[in-house]
């Protein structure tokens, strides 16, 4: 079965910085990836996702996530964050066969104004 | 606002209770799922129905029983839980689990239980 590793839990960033949550997975075959995020209090919401094509995704709210396929990697990036972006992101994968989505441990983000 | 419907948001109930939580999509999603999340923690799977039928049970106890009336709903009953067992259950749905897993989940607000 896949796994999903991400790390530095807890991130404190000021705003205007620049955001790279890493996410690594291990499975040798095909996978669609995905970034969730969590707002206080609020559900799951999917905020990109990679299944083929360009590794280069852009999702909602100005993230976006490259795919590298040699290092089993789905990193998360924002330019420039805001206050609002604090949450809790989780990485995500679903491999073709398994149909179980596999989450990472979940980054919490927390910006300060 | 999410397109998964979860009730209640809120349970307490104690350990010789029978409860359910409820879930229901119109996204024509044929595919839902049960997880449970912990604080501070990522959603764990619980179940998988796929076309009203159970496809996926992580060896999840036999106190929760699921249940897929039809396409739209989908049920978890309740039954003698532990105090280990309050969480925030999340429901969600996906277009198809089998054949299209590039679909993302779509995911309810959650109901936070609490055991006593």
């Amino acid at each position: 079965a896949q796994s999903v590793s991400q790390h530095n839990h807890h991130v404190i960033l000021s705003e205007a910085a620049s955001l790279e949550l890493g996410c690594n997975y291990s499975y040798g075959g095909t996978v669609n990836l995905f970034w969730y995020v969590q707002y206080p209090g609020q559900h799951l919401q999917l905020l990109l996702k990679y299944f083929s094509g360009d590794p280069l995704v852009k999702g909602i709210k100005g993230f976006e996530a490259e795919f590298i396929k040699s290092k089993f990697s789905f990193n998360l990036r924002k330019p420039s964050v805001q206050w609002s972006d604090t949450a809790e992101y989780f990485c995500a994968v679903i491999a073709y066969g398994n149909n179980r989505l596999a989450f990472g441990k979940g980054n919490q983000v927390v910006v300060i104004p | 606002d999410t397109e998964v419907t979860q009730t209640p948001k809120h349970l307490v109930m104690g350990m010789t209770n029978k409860k359910s939580l409820k879930c229901e999509q119109h996204m024509g999603h044929r595919a839902m799922y049960w997880y449970k999340q912990k604080a501070k923690k990522p959603p764990e799977l619980m179940f998988v129905y796929s076309y009203e039928k159970l496809s996926i049970n992580e060896s999840v106890p036999s106190r929760f029983s699921p249940e897929c009336p039809n396409s739209s709903l989908l049920n978890l009953h309740l039954h003698a839980l532990q105090p280990e067992d309050s969480a925030l259950y999340l429901c969600a749905s996906s277009q198809d689990n089998g054949r299209a897993p590039d679909q993302p989940q779509h995911f309810g607000d959650g109901t936070r239980l609490s055991i006593l």
